[in-house]
């Protein structure tokens, strides 16, 4: 079981907007503003898509939009593209004795 | 162009050892803090090990703690994760990954991944 805790699959259409959460607890999410989301598409590397909270890597589409409130975090995708589709996990810095934790990871579809 | 390149996976056998590499190109390797991540067949993203830039700090998983050593050498732009009593459950891709800094000098996510090394444990 996944530290964090995301929804197994998400799908929309084309030129629409998907939102996928993210929920972990006052140690994780809650109390730091540590949040990154990643893209994995089939067989490659994750790549990073949003980074503290709601900060986007240079050569990141605008699409991409991050936000927390509370202990979830969410990850937006507008104006869906066919190349959106592929596995999304969010992460989060800890107090525990683990520095890191993982979201078990969100699949997107586009219809 | 910035890379990090994995190699040393392999089939092993339960009980076994194994020591992986993260060859690093393209940014200046010893200013950074490195991490190894990995991902079981089928599964999600599971953090490994930390290491500061100068290898003074080291942090590791629960599940890896004291089966597993991260070391780093920075003359040779190089990382890696010496694994030992590997289990079947340590099968998995091992991914090396740069820790990304922010503007007060914080590690904030992971930036730059490598391809990943796969490393099966079974008899």
């Amino acid at each position: 079981q996944s530290a964090l805790t995301q929804p197994a699959s998400v799908s929309g259409s084309p030129g629409q907007s998907i939102t996928i959460s993210c929920t972990g607890t006052s140690s994780d999410v809650g109390g730091y503003n540590y949040v990154s989301w990643y893209q994995q598409h089939p067989g490659k590397a994750p790549k990073l898509m949003i980074y503290e909270v709601s900060n986007r890597p240079s050569g990141v589409s605008n699409r991409f939009s991050g936000s927390k409130s509370g202990n979830t975090a969410s990850l937006t995708i507008s104006g869906l593209q066919a190349e959106d589709e592929a596995d999304y996990y969010c992460s989060s810095y800890t107090s525990s004795s683990t520095l890191w934790v993982f979201g078990g990871g969100t699949k997107l579809t586009v219809l | 162009e910035v890379q990090l390149v994995e190699s040393g996976g392999g089939l092993v056998q339960p009980g076994g050892s194994l020591r992986l590499s993260c060859a690093a190109s393209g940014f200046t390797f010893s200013s950074y803090e490195m991490n190894w991540v990995r991902q079981a067949p089928g599964k999600g993203l599971e953090w490994v090990s930390y290491i500061s830039s100068s290898g003074s700090t080291i942090y590791y998983a629960d599940s890896v703690k004291g089966r597993f050593t991260i070391s780093r050498d920075n003359a040779k732009n190089s990382l890696y994760l010496q694994m030992n009593s590997l289990r079947a459950e340590d099968t998995a891709v091992y991914y090396c990954a740069r820790s990304m800094i922010d503007d007060y000098g914080d590690d904030c996510a992971f930036d730059i991944w490598g391809q990943g090394t796969m490393v099966t444990v079974s008899s």
